[in-house]
């Protein structure tokens, strides 16, 4: 089974600054895609950033991007010039890419955002 | 651009009643997930299905039943229900193979 590890419960950022949020996963599957969702006070879902397994480009959007390490099973987000609107809880979250069937989610951790 | 729709945003049910969540997908999605999310945890995937039919099952429980129907929407339906069934129900769509984009949630509070 595949499982999402995210083992900061809470991260806080002082504002304009960067901050890396961790995530790991355990699969056996060679293609899949992984995510982080950002979840507002709101508690709407609200994708973030997407990577595809088999891209060995790291994604970005704007000032979002992640440091993917395919060996090491590793997904970090890494949040550049921090704003108030980007505090939240964020999950990261993991699928297999012909079977998108079950998305597993990280415990999420919740970032702190001071101004 | 379109966006999930869920309906009803809120609900408030008794002990032991009855309650029907719907959900309509982004225009060309055929895909349809259902999650629950208790207060605290991440959602935990319940049930999919593609082009009407079920695709997978999670962790739903026997009193839960949920179908699409020919215009794509889905309703979970859930029956005798428990104080624990309170939580966010989310219901997410996407194409075949690829990302899947949340709704805003139906929050339940079960009485």
């Amino acid at each position: 089974a595949q499982t999402v590890t995210q083992s900061q419960p809470e991260m806080s950022v002082q504002e304009a600054e960067t901050v890396t949020l961790s995530c790991t996963y355990d699969t056996s599957e060679s293609d899949y895609y992984l995510f982080w969702y950002k979840q507002p006070p709101s508690r709407q879902m609200i994708l973030v950033i997407r990577q595809e397994a088999y891209k060995q480009q790291n994604a970005t959007e704007n000032r979002f991007s992640v440091n993917f390490q395919k060996a090491a099973k590793s997904f970090s987000l890494k949040i550049s010039d921090s704003q108030l609107g980007d505090a939240a809880m964020y999950f990261c979250a993991y699928t297999n890419l012909y079977n998108n069937n079950d998305m597993r989610f990280g415990a999420g951790t919740r970032l702190t955002v001071k101004p | 651009a379109a966006g999930v729709i869920q309906s009803p945003r809120h609900l408030i049910k008794e002990k032991r009643e009855t309650a029907t969540l719907k959900c309509y997908p982004i225009p060309r999605h055929d895909t349809v997930y259902w999650y629950q999310q208790g207060p605290g945890q991440d959602p935990q995937f319940l049930i999919s299905f593609y082009e009407k039919m079920q695709s997978d099952k999670g962790s739903i429980p026997d009193r839960f039943s949920a179908q699409q129907f020919s215009d794509y929407h889905s309703e979970l339906n859930m029956s005798s229900l428990e104080l624990g069934d309170s939580a966010l129900y989310f219901c997410a769509s996407s194409p075949p193979v690829g990302t899947q984009y949340f709704g805003p949630g139906t929050r339940l509070t079960v009485l």
